[in-house]
């Protein structure tokens, strides 16, 4: 099956602009993630949708970070305005949606990421 | 506040031996953990996952261990080989399938 796809793969902005990432989820699966993972540090989860819905976006910077998934299928994640402290690569991860007893069901699926660049 | 963090950044092993990642969490209440891999330019993959009923689980050269009294896990890699260099994240699951990862570790396998 084909995998969870990202554009762009980087990205070189200058603060106060904006940037949009795009990810498909591998198809089917309907819980969709984007984590924000700075150089040196593990992935941090940013928003996490089931179908069209937000499940939980409490790390989400909302002053400036928004996130779209309007058909339950593929995402936006913007950025407006950036600032420094944004460079990182954003991950786009997907899970099928029904853990049952199957421990391989909850596991992540991530996309390559997108890298961002704030200067 | 939840957080799963690593004993070890960096761990250098000579090709042939056996590896061990160690990772502590402090959630009491998370029932599932993994185990992911991330090379240079890629996204996470995952290794092998545990649940919180289980102390121990093994996969291809790949064995897991969950110490659920001192919040403990750790990985361990057999006959490390040069394709293993990457970071290891541990990563565990809270209530709605929520996924904290932990810093990480930085594995370097010297041929």
């Amino acid at each position: 099956e084909a995998g969870v796809a990202q554009s762009p793969r980087y990205k070189i902005i200058e603060k106060r602009q904006s940037v949009a990432f795009w990810c498909n989820p591998i198809s089917g699966h309907a819980t969709l993630y984007w984590y924000q993972q700075i150089l040196g540090q593990g992935p941090k989860l940013l928003i996490q949708f089931q179908n069209n819905g937000v499940v939980d976006d409490s790390q989400l910077p909302k002053d400036r970070f928004s996130a779209e998934r309007l058909k339950g299928v593929d995402s936006t994640l913007k950025i407006q305005p950036a600032k420094l402290e944004d460079s990182a690569v954003y991950l786009c991860a997907s899970r099928p949606h029904s853990s049952g007893g199957s421990s391989g069901a909850n596991v992540l699926t991530f996309g390559a990421g997108s890298r961002l660049t704030v200067l | 506040g939840e957080s799963v963090g690593l004993h070890l950044p960096t761990l250098s092993v000579q090709e042939g031996d056996n590896s061990i990642i160690n990772c502590a969490y402090s959630n009491s209440a998370s029932d599932y953990f993994i185990w992911y891999k991330q090379e240079s330019g890629k996204g996470p993959q995952f290794i092998i996952d545990i649940r919180s009923n289980m102390d121990k689980r093994q996969g291809q050269r790949v064995t897991v261990l969950l110490n659920k009294t001192v919040k403990h896990l750790s990985l361990q890699i057999a006959a490390t080989q040069p394709g293993d260099s990457a970071v290891y994240f541990c990563a565990e699951n809270t209530g709605g399938f929520k996924t904290i990862f932990g810093a990480g570790t930085r594995l370097f396998v010297k041929a």
